[in-house]
């Protein structure tokens, strides 16, 4: 699986959109992008993922760059209980079969939102 | 949807004894589930993938004699700590792969602190 690049931490003021970037220069066509984040001393709660279209849901979106060389997670309205630390992942996908794509977790970005 | 609980929250124990912690998908079936280890202020480690009803494929470094895998149903997963020692004291987690769709999308437990004295 493709390594990632993210800032090891950013600061977002309550209320404001909390923008974080990840870099996956050598992603493979086959290798989606996800998100995780942890917040202290629990398990990671998955986020978003994505192949190469812009993805939203109810908690971020996900904007993909064209050449999928970089992505960048968007929380809209940050709040208290977004600090966390948040991990970009780029892995193969499969459809219904053995999954053989690991997780492989980085450093990810510690995100604080303070008020 | 996409429950994932794990059984006990957190355990200690004396040192040399054998601990069980479970891992269940509440509401999907997982053919395949995931293993990690986390030490303080480190990263998720991947210990092990679990395919239901196979032996489990553990990673390099990880002894599978000591780390007891069990995968006999589509929603249940077991992690046996044997002999386990303070060093083997962390927070362990698991996860279940779900599919929805065109892709699969891995569903993580709270977690599973053991402290061995």
């Amino acid at each position: 699986d493709a390594k990632t690049t993210q800032p090891p931490s950013m600061d977002c003021a309550e209320g404001r959109a909390a923008n974080l970037p990840c870099n996956h220069s050598t992603i493979s066509g086959n290798e989606y992008v996800y998100w995780y984040r942890q917040i202290h001393s629990q398990g990671p709660q998955y986020i978003i993922h994505g192949l190469k279209n812009n993805e939203t849901n109810e908690m971020a979106s996900l904007i993909i760059t064209e050449d999928r060389k970089s992505s960048t997670l968007i929380l809209p309205h940050a709040t208290l209980r977004d600090t966390a630390v948040y991990y970009c992942i780029v892995r193969v996908s499969v459809a219904g079969g053995t999954s053989y794509g690991k997780l492989t977790f980085g450093q990810g970005t510690i995100l604080t939102v303070h008020p | 949807g996409a429950v994932v609980s794990q059984h006990p929250s957190w355990v200690i124990c004396k040192s040399g004894t054998s601990v069980k912690i479970e891992c269940r998908s509440l509401d999907f079936q997982a053919t395949t589930m995931f293993w990690y280890r986390q030490f303080p202020k480190q990263s998720l480690m991947l210990m092990a993938t679990s395919n239901e009803g196979s032996k489990a494929t553990y990673e390099q470094g990880v002894e599978k004699d000591k780390f007891l895998i069990n995968h006999a149903s589509l929603t249940l997963s077991t992690l046996t700590v044997t002999s386990a020692h303070p060093e083997d004291s962390s927070f362990y987690i698991c996860s279940a792969d779900r599919y929805m769709g065109r892709t699969d999308t891995q569903y993580f437990g709270p977690g599973t602190r053991l402290t061995v004295l």
